[in-house]
C-alpha cells in the first residue's frame, strides 16, 4: 500500500528527445506527487509537483501528467539536454497529521541525454 | 548554493568512534529531517523533528542518535556504527514560506564506516 513504483530504472536519449519516466502507486491517501532531481554528490532537489486534482502541470520544459483513476503519473522531459543528465525520484506523501517529510519515493530512474 | 548546509562533506570512522553530522538551515523552517541514501537506492527517512521536538522515528537503531538543540540546527550523533551504516546522510528541512510538503535538502554527508 505505501510503495510507489517507479519505471524504468535507467532511460538513454539523445539530445532534444523527450524522455518519459512514469510511477504509479496504491494508496488513495496519497494527495501530493513531487519529483526530485538528483545529481551525483548533491542532494535531491524538488522539480515540480502535483496534486490529484490537477491532470497535467508545466514547468518550463517539464511536464507531469496525472491519472488519479489509474493511479498512475509521469514526467516528461522536453528538449532534453545534456545538463538534464540525473536521477529522477517520483515520491507520493499524505499531508497532515504526522506525515511530516513521509515521502514515498520510487526507486528511481538514472537518465543519460547524449549530445 | 544549497539553503541547508550539511557538515562535514565526507567522514571517515572506525567502528569504535563517536563522531557527529551537523545540519543548519535559515529558512525559518520548523520541521527538519534526517534521511539515509544508499547507492543508486531512494533516501530513506530516519527521523523527523517539528517545532524542536523528536515527532517520528523510523525504528532507527540506538547508535544513531539525533538531536535539535534550535530551530535551525540539526545533529545527528553517531557510536559504535557497522560497515553497513556507510551511506549518504541527508538533512532536509520544510515549513513556511516554502511550505510543508516542500523537502529542501542538503548536499548531504558522505559517511564510511571502517
Amino acid at each position: 500500500q505505501q510503495q510507489v513504483k517507479q519505471s524504468p530504472q535507467s532511460l538513454i536519449v539523445q539530445k532534444g528527445g523527450i524522455p518519459i519516466i512514469n510511477c504509479a502507486y496504491e494508496n488513495t491517501a496519497f494527495d501530493y506527487f513531487p519529483w526530485y532531481q538528483q545529481f551525483p554528490g548533491k542532494g535531491p532537489a524538488l522539480l515540480i509537483a502535483i496534486r490529484p486534482d490537477v491532470s497535467e502541470k508545466k514547468e518550463g520544459r517539464f511536464t507531469i501528467s496525472f491519472n488519479k483513476s489509474a493511479k498512475q503519473f509521469s514526467l516528461h522531459i522536453m528538449d532534453s539536454q545534456p545538463g538534464d543528465s540525473a536521477t529522477y525520484f517520483c515520491a507520493a506523501k499524505r499531508s497532515g497529521g504526522t506525515s511530516y517529510g513521509k515521502l514515498t519515493f520510487g526507486q528511481g530512474t538514472i537518465l543519460t541525454v547524449h549530445p | 548554493d544549497t539553503e541547508v548546509t550539511q557538515t562535514p562533506k565526507h567522514l571517515v570512522m572506525g567502528m569504535t568512534n563517536k563522531k557527529s553530522l551537523k545540519c543548519e538551515q535559515h529558512m525559518g523552517h520548523r520541521a527538519m529531517y534526517w534521511y539515509k541514501q544508499k547507492a543508486k537506492k531512494p533516501p530513506e527517512l530516519m527521523f523527523v523533528y517539528s517545532y524542536e521536538k523528536l515527532s517520528i522515528n523510523e525504528s532507527v537503531p540506538s547508535r544513531f542518535s539525533p538531536e535539535c538543540p534550535n530551530s535551525s540546527l540539526l545533529n545527528l550523533h553517531l557510536h559504535a556504527l557497522q560497515p553497513e551504516d556507510s551511506a549518504l546522510y541527508l538533512c532536509a528541512s520544510s515549513g513556511v514560506p516554502t511550505g510543508a510538503n516542500v523537502l529542501t535538502f542538503g548536499a548531504g554527508s558522505r559517511l564510511t564506516v571502517l
